[in-house]
């Protein structure tokens, strides 16, 4: 079955860098995803890889998949408080056909403290 | 509009009664979908159209459930009888064709307090 896990919470001091990490189940999963929740808002789309990529890099933010272990993490470089929010990782199992309905994990909350 | 917008943001009934939430995409995106964000649960896929095509509903959890989407734009998710299980955040979201790697658009949500 189709299954994403999470951490549910993260805390890093400002200027670190934060790594929020997922796992999921489904081999067969062709995008995973990266989405930001803030308080009161929709999910924005942070970014995305294919899965026969390993790593992907946009300006401070690196995703890393491991296919094997079916592990998927985000790295965020010198975080900010504006980072402050639920990440959720995502998949789209290939067997879902058409379409692009997704599998959401849990979500992790990163808190930024200064 | 500029992004994916729904209505009410906020939605407190009581038990029983049935109500509706409405979901308006951007224009000109073909597909629509529906979650549910229930607290410790994540997000969960509940119904998905596209198109003229007949919607997925594969994740509505009971019959009490249902969505439509008319005219190919709005859509309306309806909760019949609710229930306090059905208390959530329901979010929205388009994209433009609805293909793989097409990125989804949310909405802010329609928080759903069923007393």
């Amino acid at each position: 079955g189709e299954d994403v896990e999470q951490s549910l919470f993260l805390s890093v001091r400002e200027g670190d860098s934060s790594v929020i990490n997922c796992t999921y189940t489904d081999s067969s999963s062709t995008y995973l995803y990266w989405y930001k929740q803030e308080p009161g808002a929709g999910l924005q789309l942070l970014t995305y890889i294919f899965s026969n990529m390993d790593m992907k890099q946009d300006q401070r933010l690196t995703v890393l998949l491991n296919k094997k272990d079916k592990h998927l993490s985000l790295r965020i470089a010198d975080t900010q408080t504006g980072d402050s929010a639920i990440y959720f990782c995502a998949e789209k199992p290939r067997l879902t056909g058409g379409g692009n309905k997704l599998t959401f994990g849990t979500g992790t909350q990163l808190k930024v403290e200064l | 509009g500029a992004g994916v917008s729904q209505s009410p943001s906020n939605k407190v009934t009581e038990k029983g009664k049935d109500v509706e939430l409405r979901c308006d995409p951007i224009s000109g995106h073909t597909a629509l979908y529906w979650y549910r964000q229930s607290l410790g649960q994540g997000l969960e896929f509940l119904i998905y159209f596209q198109g003229n095509s007949a919607p997925d509903k594969s994740g509505l959890p009971s019959d009490r459930f249902s969505a439509e989407r008319t005219g190919g734009s709005v859509s309306t998710l309806t909760i019949q009888r609710t229930q306090q299980e059905d208390s959530a955040v329901y979010l929205c979201a388009s994209s433009l064709t609805g293909t793989s790697g097409d990125t989804q658009y949310f909405g802010p949500g329609t928080r759903l307090t069923v007393l």
